[in-house]
């Protein structure tokens, strides 16, 4: 069965600081990978999204930035943190196949707060 | 693009029936998708119509109108464990795209 990591859970940043944020899939091949945002009293917000390795497209201006240097590895990254990127960011994926409606599945999302 | 609108918060009685809505006004619609989330947790998948009509599974069932850009989500028999946001989500334009836009989700609070 296919399962999904990020990591950290949860983080507390000063303004300023750098990010790195790491989503792993297990059990598939090729997926493509979402990057989401839900800030308080917002909606999800898709961010990045890759349909394969070294494959990335932003949805959303920011100072964020995506990788995918594997095919089941999806990180988001910052050089400098500002308050308004606070939030939960949640990874997801779509398989190749075998999903029954497209759906995407969701991780268990790092908790990010900027001080 | 997309614009998903829902109410922002409703609360049910248990062992009630709640209905949940949902319009979209989108530049293209490939399927609308229904999530739960609790809180601090990640969104799981609920359902998916992409086709007008009802869709029912279990205490579960989603409909949808594409001429009318309008779906719900329909709860029988509430559980204190169905207090949650309820998020819908449209997939947008184009065969290849797998991309998902969400609302900002409806709080449901399930009293006594």
């Amino acid at each position: 069965s296919q399962t999904i990591h990020q990591w950290p859970a949860t983080l507390v940043q000063p303004v300023g600081s750098p990010l790195s944020l790491e989503c792993t899939v297990e059990g598939t091949s090729n997926p493509n990978l979402y990057w989401y945002r839900q800030a308080a009293g917002r909606g999800l917000q898709l961010l990045f999204y890759s349909v394969g390795i070294g494959q990335i497209s932003s949805e959303v201006p920011q100072n964020l930035s995506a990788s995918r240097p594997q095919d089941r590895q999806f990180i988001l990254s910052s050089k400098k943190l500002l308050l308004s990127d606070s939030g939960f960011y949640l990874c997801a994926w779509k398989g190749e196949g075998g999903a029954t409606y497209n759906e995407q599945f969701f991780g268990p999302g790092t908790r990010l707060t900027v001080l | 693009g997309q614009n998903i609108d829902q109410p922002t918060e409703m609360t049910a009685t248990e062992g009630a029936i709640v209905q949940i809505n949902c319009t979209y006004q989108t530049s293209g619609f490939n399927g609308l998708f229904w999530y739960q989330q609790h809180a601090a947790e990640a969104p799981t998948f609920l359902s998916y119509n992409v086709l007008d009509g009802l869709e029912e599974k279990g205490r579960f069932s989603s409909f949808l109108s594409r001429s009318k850009g309008y779906s719900y989500l329909l709860l029988k028999e509430l559980q204190m464990k169905d207090s949650a946001s309820y998020l819908c989500a449209v997939r947008g334009p184009g065969a290849g795209s797998y991309q998902l836009t969400f609302g900002k989700g409806t709080k449901l609070s399930v009293i006594p």
